[in-house]
């Protein structure tokens, strides 16, 4: 079967910086998605990684390792309003889009 | 760019009537589109995939019957929820993609309330 596994909830400091995990198992694989969502409202795009390394885009990072079925998001200078649900999601061979659970992130002053 | 509505954002029903929820992409062309439902502190589920002039394809446990799905342009897709029930309400959400694009957009939601 095709899983997917991240951690359900972390809590981090204002201004520290938190990883979140994810590492998956599925039938075939054409990319990984992190988006951010807000209680209530629509997920967001955060990142998209396909090859090995680190994508860096501000504040948030994305580091992918196709051999080890292995993300990370990383969360620099953490701001109150990114206490958020984190979710990772992949592609596919059949260009479905397989869903993590998702990381509660709980952010403390 | 890149940007999905869904319509309404919220609506009240009561059990045994339909309610039709619609989803569109504003500034591309969307040959797929998702359909999700979201329980409260759960992640995504998804119901159905639809490709424009196609029949959707619904996932295990949905019932197509009463999910009515239709993708009949480019730029819009319904969910149509029938004879629903108080165990229908949830957080609706509804995702689009373009031609190959790898990256789905999200619309805001509906959140459907039945009594």
């Amino acid at each position: 079967g095709q899983n997917i596994d991240q951690p359900t909830e972390m809590t981090a400091t204002e201004g520290a910086i938190v990883q979140i995990n994810c590492t998956y198992q599925t039938s075939g694989f054409n990319g990984l998605f992190w988006y951010q969502q807000h209680a209530g409202e629509a997920p967001t795009f955060l990142s998209y990684n396909v090859l090995d390394g680190l994508e860096e885009k501000g504040r948030f990072s994305s580091f992918l390792s196709r051999s080890k079925g292995y993300s990370y998001l990383l969360l620099k200078e953490l701001q109150m309003k990114d206490s958020a649900s984190y979710l990772c999601a992949v592609i596919d061979s059949n260009y479905q889009l397989i869903w993590g659970a998702g990381t509660k992130l709980i952010i403390k002053p | 760019g890149a940007v999905v509505s869904q319509h309404p954002s919220w609506v009240i029903c009561k059990s045994g009537t339909s309610v039709k929820i619609e989803c569109r992409s504003l500034d591309f062309q969307a040959t797929t589109m998702f359909w999700y439902r979201q329980f409260p502190k759960q992640s995504l589920m998804l119901m159905a995939t639809s490709n424009e002039g196609s029949k959707a394809t619904y996932e295990q446990g949905v019932e197509k019957d009463k999910f009515l799905i239709n993708h009949a342009s480019l730029t819009l897709s319904t969910l149509t929820v029938t004879s629903a029930h108080p165990e229908d309400s949830s957080f609706y959400i509804c995702s689009a993609r373009g031609q190959g694009d790898h990256e789905q957009y999200f619309g805001p939601g509906t959140r459907l309330t039945v009594t």
